[in-house]
């Protein structure tokens, strides 16, 4: 199926350092998510962008929707130990009358002590 | 805690049989959504259901089937299982009113090995 070109594919960091990773895509999407997932968990939304160009935060997180609506980006600054999991960009739009959400392959972050 | 609850949280079975997975969504929520998430595909999605009728089908099997019933919790079934079906199935809902702004939340996830 169709997917996001998401990366890094992996970060090992060290903790207090900021991180960064971002989601391309040839298709337009009306919403870009971000999400983390914990091992055996489900993935938790942490940030949402409806807008084109819209830069939003959520604590240490900042995500931004890119100008072309065809990628987007996912900050963390300061990292610790809990940011450590899989953190995976959704795009989302309308398609059919329903929405459809593709994701990315995930970032598997690292946080060293 | 996103409100949605999957049971079971684990299942084994062997090859050939059928399963059924359960899906509650949050309170209010009219949307459900099924994903499947493997190793090498990620998180893929099969099926939504809008108020108890079918929405979007994406890359859902044949052999797999879902519902929605009028209380709103959905099933998910699994029928002539393959070693290939073992993966992570994971269950969102959503308001389902507002295209462009209408945000899925995640279940917990059934883990399904089949043997």
């Amino acid at each position: 199926g169709q997917q996001l070109n998401q990366s890094p594919q992996s970060m090992f960091i060290q903790e207090g350092e900021d991180v960064s990773m971002n989601c391309t895509s040839s298709s337009i999407f009306n919403t870009w998510l971000w999400y983390k997932q914990d091992p055996g968990e489900g993935p938790v939304l942490l940030i949402a962008l409806y807008k084109a160009g819209e830069l939003t935060s959520n604590g240490r997180l900042t995500a931004q929707f890119g100008i072309t609506r065809k990628d987007s980006f996912l900050n963390i600054s300061a990292s610790i130990p809990s940011d450590v999991g899989i953190y995976f960009c959704a795009g989302q739009k309308t398609q059919g009358g329903s929405e459809k959400l593709v994701f990315g392959k995930g970032t598997k972050l690292t946080v060293n002590p | 805690d996103s409100g949605v609850t999957q049971t079971p949280k684990h299942l084994i079975t062997a090859t050939g049989q059928r399963v059924t997975l359960r899906c509650s969504p949050r309170s209010g929520d009219l949307s459900v959504y099924w994903y499947q998430q493997s190793l090498d595909q990620g998180l893929q999605f099969l099926i939504q259901y809008y108020n108890g009728e079918e929405r979007a089908k994406g890359n859902i099997l044949e052999r797999f089937s879902a519902q929605q019933f009028p209380d709103l919790h959905s099933e998910l079934n699994l029928s002539s299982l393959e070693l290939g079906d073992s993966a992570l199935y994971f269950c969102a809902s959503s308001v389902g009113l507002t295209p462009g702004t209408d945000t899925q939340y995640f279940g917990p996830g059934t883990r399904l090995t089949v043997l």
